[in-house]
């Protein structure tokens, strides 16, 4: 069956320190990859996606993530974090044939202190 | 446009009632996919529904049951309701369209078994 990863389930960082969050995915063959944010108190939000073309993906507040197709990994970076990017990230990843079931990792809580 | 809506936000239930929970999606949208979240599964996909039929379903019991309308409305329902069913239940809508597309997510029903 297929999973997803995501390495870091707690991650406490400064304000202005650089991230790079973790997530592996088990298929071998074609996906798409997203990444979901939510915020405390708030509902899913689509941060970035990653159909086809430029493994390079940018996605809202400045947060981007590469898809390295041999290594199965879909890391999202940013390079200063704020204060407001407080808030749990769901990597997820839809199979080609998949209709829309997405498989969802477990999610990293990020804490950004001042 | 107005976002996913569900209703209601929250419930309270005891173990072998049963429960409907409503989605409305986005306007234009026809897909519509329920999860599942809680603490120690995490985001786990239940079903899809795409003008009016089930297209994928998950690893969940026949407890657990949906339906859309023809305005592309849907309803989820549980049946016999287990303590282990408290989760938030999460509706997310799309075009529907294979491999591009995109799930924007509501903000939720929280059910609690009592």
């Amino acid at each position: 069956a297929q999973s997803v990863s995501q390495h870091n389930h707690h991650v406490i960082l400064s304000e202005a320190a650089s991230l790079e969050l973790g997530c592996n995915y088990s298929y071998g063959g074609t996906v798409n990859l997203f990444w979901y944010v939510q915020y405390p108190g708030q509902h899913l939000q689509l941060l970035l996606k990653y159909f086809s073309g430029d493994p390079l993906v940018k996605g809202i507040k400045g947060f981007e993530a590469e898809f390295i197709k041999s290594k199965f990994s879909f890391n999202l970076r940013k390079p200063s974090v704020q204060w407001s990017d407080t808030a749990e990230y769901f990597c997820a990843v839809r199979v080609s044939g998949g209709y829309n079931k997405l498989i969802f990792g477990a999610g990293t809580r990020l804490a950004v202190h001042p | 446009k107005a976002g996913v809506t569900q209703t209601p936000r929250y419930l309270i239930k005891t173990r072998g009632q049963q429960v409907t929970l409503s989605c409305s999606p986005i306007s234009g949208h026809r897909s519509v996919s329920w999860y599942q979240q809680t603490p120690g599964q995490g985001l786990q996909f239940l079903f899809e529904y795409f003008s009016e039929t089930q297209r994928n379903k998950g690893n969940f019991p026949g407890r657990f049951s949906g339906r859309q309308f023809s305005n592309s409305r849907s309803e989820m329902n549980v049946s016999t309701l287990e303590l282990g069913d408290s989760a938030l239940y999460l509706c997310a809508s799309s075009t529907g369209q294979l491999n591009t597309d995109t799930q924007y997510f509501g903000p939720g029903t929280r059910l609690t078994v009592l």
